[in-house]
C-alpha cells in the first residue's frame, strides 16, 4: 500500500490564485482529514469527512473547500489565496470505527505571495 | 474540548531512556490519551494511545497517572532518529468528536549523540 498520499509537494502561488491540493489515500479508509500546519505549531484542522458524500467543517475552514466524491480521494480547493494561507498542509485518513489511529501524508508546503 | 500541556523541548542523551511528561488536569472519562510524533520534514506518525491502564508497544510505553491527569510516553533507548515533535493529544468519544484531534505545539525532543 502506498498509504495517503499528496500532490503536489510544493507550490508557490499569486494572491487571489486559485488551487486544489490532492489527497488520496489506498487504505479503504472511511474517515480523512486536512490539517494545516504553520510554523512552530500544532496542527489545525481544516475540514474532515467520515464517508463518501459526507464532509464538514473543522477548526479553521474559511477560505477553503472540500469534497468527497469516492472511498479514495478528498481534494482540498483553496479559492482566492491569501498570505494567511502560506502553510504546510497534510492530509490524513483513519479506518473504521473502533481503530484510533491516523494516517498521514508527507504534506504541501504551500507559499502565497 | 481538554487541553494539554507539554514542555517546549527536552533534550537526551543517545541510548538511554527518555521520560516526555504531559499534563492533562482537565481530562474526562472519555478521553482517549493519544500520542503521535512528527519527524523533521515529516507528517506525524502515530505512537501510542491508551485510556485508562499503562500500554506497551514496539515504539513506547505509555505511563497513565492514576488519577489521569497526567500521562508519561516512555523511549525506552533513545537513537538519533527519534528526534521529533512529540505530541500529546486528547481524543473524546466517536460521537462527540468523529476522532478529530487537536494538537497542542507539542515537545521537540533533541538526541545528543
Amino acid at each position: 500500500n502506498a498509504g495517503v498520499t499528496q500532490t503536489p509537494k510544493f507550490r508557490i502561488l499569486k494572491i487571489g490564485q486559485s488551487m486544489t491540493l490532492q489527497c488520496t489515500q489506498d487504505m479503504n479508509h472511511n474517515y480523512m482529514y486536512w490539517y494545516r500546519q504553520d510554523p512552530g505549531m500544532g496542527l489545525k484542522l481544516i475540514y474532515y469527512s467520515v464517508g463518501a458524500g459526507i464532509t464538514d467543517k473543522g477548526e479553521v475552514p474559511n477560505g477553503y473547500n472540500v469534497s468527497r466524491s469516492t472511498t479514495e480521494d478528498f481534494p482540498l480547493r483553496l479559492e482566492l489565496a491569501a498570505p494567511s494561507q502560506t502553510s504546510v498542509y497534510f492530509c490524513a485518513s483513519k479506518g473504521q470505527v473502533g481503530t484510533d489511529t491516523q494516517y498521514f501524508g508527507p504534506g504541501t508546503r504551500l507559499t502565497v505571495l | 474540548d481538554a487541553k494539554t500541556t507539554q514542555p517546549n523541548s527536552m533534550e537526551s542523551n543517545e541510548e538511554e531512556p527518555v521520560h516526555l511528561p504531559c499534563n492533562h488536569s482537565t481530562i474526562s472519562g472519555t478521553d482517549y490519551i493519544h500520542w503521535y510524533r512528527q519527524l523533521p520534514s515529516q507528517g506525524p506518525e502515530y505512537v501510542i494511545h491508551g485510556l485508562t491502564s499503562n500500554v506497551n508497544n514496539r515504539m513506547a510505553s505509555l505511563a497513565i497517572a492514576e488519577d489521569r491527569k497526567s500521562s508519561t510516553l516512555i523511549l525506552h533507548r533513545a537513537t538519533l532518529r527519534d528526534a521529533a515533535v512529540y505530541y500529546c493529544i486528547l481524543r473524546g468519544p466517536h460521537m462527540d468528536s468523529n476522532y478529530q484531534l487537536i494538537w497542542g505545539a507539542g515537545t521537540k525532543l533533541i538526541i545528543k549523540p
